[in-house]
């Protein structure tokens, strides 16, 4: 069984720039996560997807940052300007539903560096 | 808000040596508390869920368990191949709350 997908795996750009981050889910999983890792602490949930429907997006800065999944697969994560302190891993996880009670299964992450 | 404290933030043990990792959580309404493993350059990689007080799981040489205020996850005879950063994560309502982690670094 495939697993997520994430695309570019590194990113280095200059602050005040724009970057996109793409992610395909597992097969058949309805819910996708995208997670920001900053180094040395744990993954902080951005957005949470249902189908193509937002069921949380708490603790995204939504004046920089959006997300979209058209047709309930791929979903992108778009940073517009990036700051110094967006420097850090996202990471994309699915899982079969939403509530959570189900594992989730991450991607092996987009490091990015804002100079 | 739903808070997770890992400890210790380091652990360096000999090949064969066991010892125990912690993770306290204040969460209203606790359904779920996850244990993720992670290495380095990879995302988090699913080892456990526990449901309730006093449920264990086993899975090779790693044993969780689970209070109502924390869970240990104990770590037996380690192998190099062990050395990992380990995660610990609650689920309140439906998203899941990360703690920092354990790094554990297992010397042949």
């Amino acid at each position: 069984e495939a697993g997520v997908a994430q695309s570019p795996r590194y990113k280095i750009i200059e602050k005040r720039q724009s970057v996109a981050f793409w992610c395909n889910p597992i097969s058949g999983h309805a819910t996708l996560y995208w997670y920001q890792q900053i180094l040395g602490q744990g993954p902080k949930l951005l957005i949470q997807f249902q189908n193509n429907g937002v069921v949380d997006d708490s603790q995204l800065p939504k004046d920089r940052f959006s997300a979209e999944r058209l047709k309930g697969v791929d979903s992108t994560l778009k940073i517009q300007p990036a700051k110094l302190e967006d420097s850090a891993v996202y990471l994309c996880a699915s899982s079969l539903e939403y509530q959570g009670l189900n594992e989730q299964f991450f991607g092996p992450g987009t490091r990015l560096t804002v100079l | 808000e739903d808070q997770v404290t890992q400890s210790p933030e380091a652990l360096r043990l000999q090949e064969g040596e066991s010892s125990s990792l912690n993770c306290s959580y204040t969460v209203s309404g606790l359904r779920g508390l996850f244990w993720y493993r992670q290495d380095p350059g990879k995302g988090p990689e699913f080892l456990f869920t526990l449901y309730s007080a006093g449920e264990e799981k086993e899975k090779e040489r790693l044993k969780a368990t689970l209070t109502k205020k924390e869970s240990f996850l104990h770590i037996t005879a380690p192998k190099p191949e062990d050395s990992a950063t380990y995660l610990c994560a609650v689920l309140g309502d439906y998203k899941l709350s990360f703690g920092a982690g354990t790094t554990v670094t297992v010397r042949a």
